[in-house]
Parts: structure tokens; sequence; C-alpha cells
């Protein structure tokens, strides 16, 4: 079955700028989750929809937000970009709870804000 | 303030030989951790993972050891091959956290050298 799906998988963002990136997860999967990676820093958790609701989030500031839709794709948006949120974005799909199921990733979408 | 840390930033290993990556994680709520496997330029691939109540699982070349005690996971890969280069992230699930989230390392870097 296709696995979760990441677009775009490249951006060029100015400062100032907003951007939104999409994800599809796997069929049948409710969960998205979504992370940030940066150099040296791994991977750090923004937030998890599930059944359309926010359902955890991180010590990110209020620029960062996301929604999910009914057929669970989900989408995260960053307004007034800053240098530093030059990142690869990573989203996450899980059958419900990482506790007992693996999530699985998306190949992610590199966003660089110059 | 990082609950989930990988000391090791790069390890490298002879062919045939055991890899050995460490994780120490600080959260006495996490009780459910996982390994990902990452290739530059691709999303984390789930490798394998264990529940709190064992302390130990195996797949295939792949064994996961928790100390619970000590608050300390590794990975043993065994026999290394060329194809395991890549950068090892461990991950950090809490039963009191009711949905998907976890708490990544900073990752190591494996090179398995022919």
């Amino acid at each position: 079955k296709a696995g979760v799906t990441q677009t775009p998988r490249y951006l060029i963002k100015t400062r100032g700028q907003q951007v939104t990136l999409s994800c599809s997860p796997i069929s049948g999967h409710r969960s998205v989750s979504w992370y940030q990676q940066t150099p040296g820093q791994g991977l750090q958790f923004l937030f998890e929809y599930f059944s359309e609701t926010q359902r955890n989030k991180g010590n990110f500031p209020g620029r960062f937000s996301g929604r999910q839709f009914s057929n669970s794709r989900s989408e995260m948006n960053v307004s007034t970009l800053e240098l530093g949120d030059s990142a690869l974005y990573l989203c996450a799909s899980s059958l419900d709870r990482a506790y007992n199921t693996e999530a699985f990733f998306g190949q992610g979408t590199r966003l660089t804000v110059v | 303030d990082q609950q989930v840390k990988q000391n090791s930033p790069s390890l490298s290993v002879q062919e045939g030989r055991i890899s050995i990556l460490n994780c120490d994680y600080t959260n006495s709520m996490f009780d459910y951790f996982l390994w990902y496997k990452k290739y530059p330029a691709e999303g984390p691939t789930f490798l394998i993972s264990i529940s709190s109540i064992k302390d130990k699982n195996e797949d295939g070349r792949f064994t996961v050891f928790l100390n619970k005690s000590a608050k300390h996971l590794s990975l043993h890969i065994v026999p290394s091959q060329p194809g395991d280069s890549a950068v090892y992230f461990c991950a950090a699930a809490a039963r009191d956290n009711a949905g998907n989230m976890l708490t990544f390392g900073g990752g190591t870097r494996l090179m398995v050298k022919p």
C-alpha cells in the first residue's frame, strides 16, 4: 500500500512569507504527527492530529499551525517565516498511539528560508 | 532539556563486526522505545521497538536492550553491513501521553566500512 506522501519535496521561501506543507497519511491511519529536523537538533515534535483534532502540541511558537481534514490528510502552516525555520519537515502517520504501533514517516519537505 | 540523548554523534565499525548504538533517557514516564534508521533525503524508517515490560527484543540482525534502572537502551547490529550506514535515532513515548508524540534523540551516524 502507498506510504506517507509529503508535498512539496523542496521549497524556497523568503523571510516574512508564509508556507503550507501537505501530508497524506497511509490509508487507514488516523493519526498524523509533524516533526522538524534541523542540523544537530534531531527531530523535534511540532504537533499531532487525530480525527481532525489537535491532540498534542510541542514547544513551538504560534506561527506554526496545522489542521487535519476528514480524509486524515494534514497540512502544516508556518507564518512570518524566519531564517531559523529552514529545516526538514517530516510527517508521520500511525494507526493510533505510538505506544503500540510505530510511526511511518514520509520523505519530508525541505524548506529553505532566504 | 533533552529527555532523550544519544551521546555518540558518530560510530565507525568494520563490516561483519557488531555495532552498538546507545541511548539514554531522563523521563521515567517513558515506557515504549523505538529505533529508526534514516538515509539522506529520506524519512526515518522504523527498525525495532521495545516495551518497558521487556528488557530485550530481537528482530533478525537487530536487537534492542533496555535497562530501566539505568534509563538506558542500546541497539545491537550483528553482523554489520555496509548498507547499515545511516543515521540512527532512538525515540521514546510515554504512557501518560494520550496521543502519538515521540521524543527523539539527536541521532548517531553509523559508518560500516567494507
